[in-house]
């Protein structure tokens, strides 16, 4: 089946720095999508990429679709305290019998230092 | 998200005990989704349905059975517990109608099997 491989696993940042992460696939995907989940919560959707190459910003977030569909990486900008959690990437191939399933990255595990 | 919602919360329960999972969505989404998370392992899929009718294994359903009872609910039972299979659950859904479906994520349910 597809696997993603996410790094890194964890990260332990002080406030204010720059945080980058990325997942790569042994398969290409349609969609890359990043999630964030907090403590005691389920995934929330941060970004959706649609398009092979697509840089997309959401506020201090950017993340971009690898242009061989076999990678995403996302970065935050100017990091706080409340950007902890556990950060997944997703990738779902739009063909077949993966049609709308997603397959996830590991987590990296985002800790900042106040 | 309060639109999907997952009960119990946290159950705590005995080897060999029958163990239900709810779901439940205010969404009017006809996809949804059970998905179990292990430290490090990300989210792996165990059972989906694209509408009241369809039930599809996931990459790990062993052990687990599915019934989708109505759109808006999805329920996940094991038959016979086993310690291996203590994790978080989560329910998602998505939208056949929305541009590549992103999931949304209910906010899980801890289980613990002693």
């Amino acid at each position: 089946g597809q696997q993603l491989n996410q790094s890194p696993q964890s990260m332990f940042i002080q406030e204010g720095e720059d945080v980058s992460m990325n997942c790569t696939s042994s398969s290409i995907f349609n969609t890359w999508l990043w999630y964030k989940q907090d403590p005691g919560e389920g995934p929330v959707l941060l970004i959706a990429l649609y398009k092979a190459g697509e840089l997309t910003s959401n506020g201090r977030l950017t993340a971009q679709f690898g242009i061989t569909r076999k990678d995403s990486f996302l970065n935050i900008s100017a990091s706080i305290p409340s950007d902890v959690g556990i950060y997944f990437c997703a990738g779902q191939y739009a063909g077949g019998t993966s049609y709308g399933k997603l397959t996830f990255g590991q987590g990296t595990i985002l800790t900042v230092h106040p | 998200d309060a639109d999907v919602t997952q009960t119990p919360r946290n159950r705590i329960t005995k080897t060999g005990k029958r163990i239900m999972l709810e779901c439940s969505q205010t969404k009017g989404h006809d996809r949804m989704y059970w998905y179990r998370q292990d430290p490090g392992l990300g989210l792996r899929l165990i059972y989906y349905s694209f509408d009241v009718k369809d039930i599809n294994k996931g990459e790990i359903s062993d052990g687990y059975s599915v019934s989708r009872q109505a759109q808006a609910k999805f329920s996940l039972s094991l038959e016979s517990a086993i310690p291996n299979q203590t994790a978080l659950y989560f329910c998602a859904t998505s939208d056949v109608r929305a541009p590549n479906q992103p999931q949304h994520f209910g906010d899980g349910t801890r289980l613990s099997i002693l």
